[in-house]
Parts: structure tokens; C-alpha cells; sequence
């Protein structure tokens, strides 16, 4: 079983390039979500998605944009890089009421 | 979403059973409380979650006070494998909408062989 995957594992940007963070989901999930993990700060939410076409905001939207196209893919894309975007992106995703989400390994993003 | 404390780390023999505690006072009755754990530069992991009873899966059991103001999750035979950050979490039970987890900074288990 696949579960959650993400890719690249790691990357490394310079100031003011644009990339795509992929994350799929093989479980049929409804539910999609992005978080960066930075050191003593814990997982802040991006951006989620309930569902193909349905994207909004969490925290930190600021920077990041999201589109769900197919219920399986939910890329995460950087429009401009900057160096507080380095850190490691997780995604995640659900189905319905009161299940637990279950997240990839991550991506390790540095913005030189 | 109510707040959770847990220490910050804690250690365990192998084989031996690990408890490890969090305090969620102000849990609200339609609250429910999950516990993750994270092992290093992996994704989160799920353990077990529970509203009020006791709950037991392959992984750990939960055990709820009766006034649903702290809990403990129980890994019964601890082993290496186990070494990790372990995350509770209480969170409203919800359908769709912005389900931000709040994972904080959970405790930091070090099994001893």
C-alpha cells in the first residue's frame, strides 16, 4: 500500500525560483492538507482541500498556492521562493468524520 | 481546541511498558483525543484516538480519566522501534472543514535497550 507519497524528498532552491511540491494518495481519500514543521514550532497548516475543485486557506497560506484537479493529487506550489520557506512540507489526507489523517514522509525544502 | 501538556521527554527499558501522560483540562465533551507520534524524519504517525472509554489497537492502548481531563497512552512492550516524539491532541470531531491539528511539542520517548 502506497499511503501517502511526496516528492522530491529533498530540494534545494535559490531565492525567487518557483517548484511544485507533488503529494498523491492512493486511499480514495476526500480530504487533503499541507503542513510545514519548522523547529520548536511544530506542523502549521497551508492549505487543505475537502475535495476535487475545493481548496482553502489555513495558517500560513501566505506565499503558496494549492489546486485539486483529481482526488488523488494535491500539489503544493511556490511562486517565489524565500529563504523562511525552508523547512519540511508534510502532506496529509482523510476520509470522512473522525478518522484519522495519515501523512507522507515529507519534503525537505532549502531556500538558499 | 483544548490545549494539551505533556513532559517534554521520558525514557523506557526495552520490553518494559511505556506510559506516557498528557493533561487536557479543558477537553470539551464533543472533543477527542488523538495521540501521533513522529519518528525522526518521518511523517507523522496515527495511533490510537478516543472520545470517553478506553480504547486498544495493534499499536497501544488509551486510557481516558473519567472526567476526560488527562490521559495515557500505553505502548506494552516497548521497543527500540519506539523511540520517538509522541503527540496528544484534542480536536472536535469534524466532517469537512479547516481541520488544523495543533500538534505542539510533544514528548520525546527514548526506549533503552
Amino acid at each position: 500500500n502506497a499511503g501517502v507519497t511526496q516528492t522530491p524528498k529533498f530540494q534545494v532552491l535559490k531565492t525567487g525560483q518557483s517548484m511544485t511540491l507533488q503529494c498523491a494518495q492512493d486511499m480514495n481519500h476526500e480530504y487533503m492538507s499541507w503542513y510545514r514543521q519548522d523547529p520548536g514550532m511544530g506542523l502549521r497548516l497551508i492549505h487543505y482541500s475537502v475535495g476535487a475543485g475545493i481548496t482553502d486557506q489555513g495558517e500560513v497560506p501566505n506565499g503558496y498556492n494549492v489546486s485539486r484537479s483529481t482526488t488523488e493529487d494535491f500539489p503544493l506550489r511556490l511562486l517565489s521562493a524565500a529563504p523562511s520557506q525552508t523547512s519540511v512540507y508534510f502532506c496529509a489526507s482523510r476520509n470522512r468524520y473522525n478518522q484519522p489523517q495519515h501523512f507522507g514522509d515529507g519534503t525537505r525544502l532549502s531556500i538558499l | 481546541d483544548a490545549k494539551t501538556t505533556q513532559p517534554t521527554s521520558m525514557d523506557c527499558a526495552e520490553g518494559r511498558a511505556a506510559n506516557l501522560p498528557c493533561n487536557h483540562s479543558t477537553i470539551s465533551g464533543n472533543e477527542y483525543v488523538y495521540w501521533y507520534r513522529q519518528i525522526h524524519s518521518q511523517g507523522p504517525q496515527y495511533i490510537i484516538h478516543g472520545l470517553k472509554n478506553n480504547e486498544t489497537n495493534e499499536m497501544a492502548s488509551l486510557i481516558i480519566t473519567e472526567d476526560r481531563k488527562s490521559s495515557t497512552l500505553i505502548l506494552p512492550h516497548a521497543t527500540l522501534r519506539d523511540t520517538a516524539v509522541y503527540y496528544c491532541i484534542v480536536r472536535v470531531a469534524r466532517d469537512f472543514g479547516n481541520e488544523k491539528l495543533t500538534f505542539g511539542t510533544g514528548t520525546r520517548l527514548t526506549i533503552i535497550p
